[in-house]
């Protein structure tokens, strides 16, 4: 079964506005949290991670939002550009799994529009 | 540099054929991943090697056979292939094991198509 709930499944955003790509999990042993990207016909990039003890981390146009009491987290894609075009993912982690083992959600594919 | 490489990029095979999938990392890594990628883009990981040792063995078909004869090489090695085997496959290295070590680098894919 699916660890890491991801949604929605696809996003449509003019350029400029904000992408918001949510996360919920039931497993409160997770402690690492990464956001992947995939361009079409590439391999997934880490883009961002936090921490749960950091309710927010930001990269540039990249945020992160954690609510730990509420087991979510969120990407948010600020002033979003049509190369940001591409499939996110974001994953958890628990430090009893094997060697790095990540629990994948089911993506979302984001366009973005001129 | 190509930090993680697979090849072939594409693969298209008749039902019933065996073929194998390349993977090398360039990053010094111990540790290494096969992923499938379904048609919906699900990421689901099959194996990992930590220093030629097998520690992750997902529920997947005994066709489906990993070897990896230095850390630096992971292969996949599929016996009778079924149109349901067709998908992306991606290798992946990291190092490590903590959180902050054990960042994923994905290869380019392998596109295996089954006919």
């Amino acid at each position: 079964q699916q660890q890491v709930k991801q949604s929605p499944q696809s996003l449509i955003v003019q350029k400029g506005g904000i992408s918001i790509i949510n996360c919920a999990y039931e497993n409160t042993a997770f402690d690492y949290f990464p956001w992947y990207q995939q361009f079409p016909g590439k391999g997934p990039a880490l883009l961002i991670a936090i921490r749960p003890d950091v309710s927010e981390k930001k990269e540039g146009r990249f945020t992160i939002s954690f609510n730990k009491s509420a087991k979510q987290f969120s990407l948010h894609i600020m002033d979003s550009q049509p190369g940001d075009s591409a499939t996110y993912f974001c994953a958890a982690r628990a430090p009893t799994d094997s060697w790095g083992k990540l629990q994948f959600g089911a993506g979302t594919q984001v366009v973005v529009t001129p | 540099d190509t930090a993680v490489s697979q090849t072939p990029k594409y693969l298209v095979t008749q039902m019933g054929n065996d073929k194998s999938i390349k993977c090398e990392q360039n990053l010094g890594h111990d540790t290494m991943y096969w992923y499938k990628q379904d048609s919906k883009k699900f990421l689901k990981i099959m194996f990992s090697y930590n220093n030629k040792e097998l520690i992750i063995n997902e529920t997947v078909p005994n066709r489906f056979s990993p070897k990896s004869p230095d850390k630096a090489h992971l292969n996949l090695h599929i016996n009778s292939l079924e149109l349901g085997d067709s998908a992306v496959y991606f290798c992946a290295s990291s190092q490590g094991r903590t959180s902050e070590e054990a960042e994923q680098y994905f290869g380019p894919g392998t596109r295996l198509t089954v006919t």
